[in-house]
C-alpha cells in the first residue's frame, strides 16, 4: 500500500537558520509529489509539486525540495527561515489514474528567535 | 482568484444535533474532497466525489453523509453530532484534467466543536 512518512513531528530552528524538512514515500512507480503549508487556524496553501524532468523544485516564499527516486524521499529545504515560517507542513503523494492524495502526518515548524 | 470557501469558520453543536457543513468552489473542478484534521493524525478523507450526484467512502466515513447535487456544492453532514467528531474540518476540490496532477485547492477549514 502507498504510504508517506514524515518522520519529525516537531522541529524547532533558529530564525535565520537552514530548514529541512523529510518526507519518503512508498510507491512503485514514480508519484506526483506536493508539499504543503498550513498557517494556524488556515487551509492548506501548495508550497511546490513535482511530477516529472528537474528534480529540484522551486516553490514559493523561497522554498525547494528536491526529488531523490534512490531514495524515495522529497526533503523540503529553505536556505534561511523567517519567522514567518511557523506553521505546520504536510507532505503529500498522488499517483496516476487516481485522484486522491496519500498524505503525510505533517511537521510542525517552531521558529526560535 | 481560485477559491474554495466553507459554510462557517467555526460552529459550535450540541450532542445529537444534525450539523451541515457547505463547501463551494468556483473552479469547475470535478473532484470534491472532505478531510478531518486532527492533532498527530494528519489529514483523512472522509467522502469524496468525482461528479454531481456520485460519492464515495474515504478512510474514515463512520458518522458522516455527504451530498453533491450540484457540480460546485458539497456538503458533509453529521446526522447525530458526538463529542469524538470535534475537529477541524477541510474541503478540497482538484481537476480531473491529466496535466494538473491531482493538485488539491483547500478551504479555509471549519472548526467544529460539539459540546
Amino acid at each position: 500500500a502507498q504510504s508517506v512518512t514524515q518522520p519529525d513531528i516537531h522541529i524547532t530552528v533558529s530564525e535565520g537558520a537552514s530548514l529541512e524538512l523529510r518526507c519518503n514515500y512508498s510507491y512503485g512507480a514514480t508519484p506526483y509529489l506536493f508539499w504543503y503549508v498550513q498557517s494556524p487556524g488556515q487551509g492548506l496553501q501548495l508550497l511546490l509539486k513535482y511530477f516529472s524532468g528537474d528534480t529540484l523544485v522551486q516553490g514559493i516564499k523561497g522554498f525547494e525540495a528536491e526529488f531523490k527516486r534512490s531514495q524515495s524521499s522529497f526533503n523540503l529545504r529553505k536556505p534561511s527561515v523567517h519567522w514567518s515560517d511557523a506553521a505546520e507542513y504536510f507532505c503529500a503523494v498522488g499517483t496516476w489514474g487516481n485522484y486522491q492524495l496519500i498524505w503525510g502526518a505533517g511537521t510542525k515548524l517552531i521558529i526560535k528567535p | 482568484d481560485v477559491k474554495v470557501t466553507q459554510s462557517s469558520r467555526y460552529l459550535v453543536k450540541r450532542t445529537g444535533e444534525k450539523v451541515f457543513l457547505e463547501c463551494v468552489q468556483d473552479m469547475d473542478h470535478e473532484n470534491m474532497f472532505w478531510y478531518r484534521q486532527d492533532p498527530g493524525l494528519g489529514l483523512r478523507l472522509i467522502y469524496f466525489s468525482y461528479d454531481v450526484k456520485m460519492k464515495e467512502k474515504g478512510d474514515i466515513p463512520e458518522g458522516y453523509s455527504v451530498s453533491r447535487e450540484k457540480k460546485e456544492r458539497f456538503s458533509l453532514i453529521l446526522e447525530s453530532a458526538s463529542t469524538n467528531q470535534t475537529s477541524m474540518y477541510l474541503c478540497a476540490s482538484s481537476s480531473q484534467r491529466e496535466e494538473v496532477n491531482n493538485e488539491q485547492f483547500f478551504g479555509p477549514g471549519t472548526r467544529l466543536t460539539v459540546l
